[in-house]
């Protein structure tokens, strides 16, 4: 299985500062790692697919990239809502798997 | 307006059974891949089952093979998981999960989770 970890564990920022957050992976995926957001009580939110190309809807702060097995996800500006959990994703192999996190917490 | 709402969960014994059950509209289950991710209390995502658009492909992963299995009903526009020989591990929020652009392996619809809690 393809192992992703994600670093650091617990971000802490203030509002309009940049988040940087990595995912590595165990073997390469190429570009196959998408990105989701996570707020407390909801489900997951897709932010990013195939490294670095935004879903729908998903606002310009929100930027990856990467390639091969180091990944990154780059928030350019804090907003209060960005204030949540993150997790990567790769579909390179089956199983489909999922980084452990990284929680972006108010500083 | 793509939605997608799951029912059926609830407590069960070790060993018991449950079957999940996610309400589609907006959209045909026959166009897209859709998967069941479950996340454990304080945890993270685990994807446990994966049926393709056309039916073709099913995948579940090693946790849960030769328990759980994925089925849809295009017709009632639902897509089920029937949970067998559950275990304590087992207990999570089970979300169901559309892929986005067809079969892309990236979940990008959810619905809201529905609780599974295994316990004696």
């Amino acid at each position: 299985d393809i192992v992703l970890t994600q670093s650091p564990a617990t971000l802490s920022l203030s509002p309009g500062e940049r988040a940087t957050l990595s995912c590595r992976a165990s073997h390469s995926i190429s570009n196959h790692l998408a990105w989701f957001q996570q707020r407390p009580g909801l489900a997951p939110r897709l932010l990013i697919y195939d490294a670095s190309h935004r879903a729908t809807g998903i606002p310009a702060r929100f930027s990856g990239s990467g390639s091969g097995t180091d990944f990154t996800l780059t928030i350019s500006s804090l907003e209060p809502e960005d204030f949540a959990v993150y997790y990567c994703q790769q579909r390179g192999n089956w199983p489909l798997t999922f980084g452990g996190g990284t929680k972006v917490e108010i500083k | 307006q793509v939605q997608m709402e799951e029912s059926g969960g609830g407590m069960a014994k070790p060993g018991g059974s449950l079957r999940l059950s996610c309400v589609v509209s907006g959209f045909a289950l026959s166009d897209y891949s859709m998967s069941w991710v479950r996340q454990a209390p304080g945890k993270g995502l685990e994807w446990i089952s994966y049926l393709s658009s056309s039916g073709g492909a099913i995948y579940h992963a090693a946790s849960v093979k030769g328990r759980f299995t994925i089925s849809r009903d295009n017709a009632k526009n639902s897509l089920f998981l029937q949970m067998d020989n559950l275990r304590v591990e087992d207990t999570a929020v089970y979300f169901c999960a559309r892929d986005y652009g067809g079969d892309s392996w990236y979940p990008e619809f959810w619905g809201q989770g529905t609780l599974v809690a295994v316990a004696s």
